[in-house]
């Protein structure tokens, strides 16, 4: 079945320097999402990617998809200690009866250190 | 802010007991979903609706049941909880979309579990 692989499981980073978490799935996605789970909280959705190549910008957040829509990256330039929590990506996986469920990442969890 | 709601946030009971937990939403969303999640781990699907009197097993297998008489409530029940059963049961829900197109899931605050 769908699977999506996300890299890296953990970062530790100071405060100000760049982070990145990358996501590949083995099959080709129609559309991935972005979710951020602060610690102790609940996963919040960022942004819905649909486009082969596409690069999406919120504020300090930058997200691509990938040109063969098999994977895809959140980029977080000058990391602040409002970051720190855990990203996952998640793919739409055939769950049967041409059903389509949402298929997430282990996610990677930030740490931001001040 | 997503208006979907779950009680109780925190339980703790022992081996044996019954527990139902709820979940509620006001957007008027189709699609209800149960996930699992033990601490700082992935997500995983237990059970999904697509609307009144539909409900499906997700990608993990659950000991725990739900039902969706009405489209805002989806409670998940436990007959016998055990301590394997010690988790976070996230709720969530979405839009209805077409085909491959899941929409944005809104997750509830959580419930967590702890079986004695």
């Amino acid at each position: 079945g769908q699977q999506v692989m996300q890299i890296p499981q953990y970062q530790h980073v100071q405060e100000g320097e760049d982070f990145t978490t990358y996501c590949n799935s083995s099959t080709t996605l129609s559309n991935i999402q972005w979710y951020k789970q602060r610690p102790g909280g609940h996963p919040v959705f960022l942004i819905q990617l649909v486009k082969s190549g596409e690069v999406k910008k919120q504020k300090r957040l930058t997200f691509q998809f990938g040109e063969a829509k098999k994977n895809s990256s959140l980029h977080i330039t000058a990391t602040q200690t409002t970051d720190v929590g855990t990203y996952f990506c998640a793919g739409p996986g055939y769950s049967g009866a041409g059903s389509y469920q949402l298929t997430f990442g282990k996610g990677t969890k930030l740490s931001v250190i001040p | 802010e997503a208006d979907i709601y779950q009680t109780p946030r925190y339980l703790v009971i022992g081996t044996g007991k019954k527990i139902t937990l709820e979940c509620s939403q006001t957007m008027g969303h189709d699609k209800m979903y149960w996930y699992q999640q033990d601490p700082g781990m992935e997500l995983h699907l237990i059970h999904y609706s697509y609307g009144v009197n539909s409900t499906e097993k997700g990608d993990l297998s659950s000991e725990s049941t739900v039902s969706r008489i009405r489209t805002e409530h989806f409670p998940l029940t436990l007959e016998s909880a055990r301590p394997s059963h010690t988790s976070q049961y996230l709720c969530a829900s979405s839009e209805e979309s077409g085909g491959k197109n899941t929409g944005e899931l809104f997750f509830g605050e959580g419930s967590r579990l702890t079986v004695l």
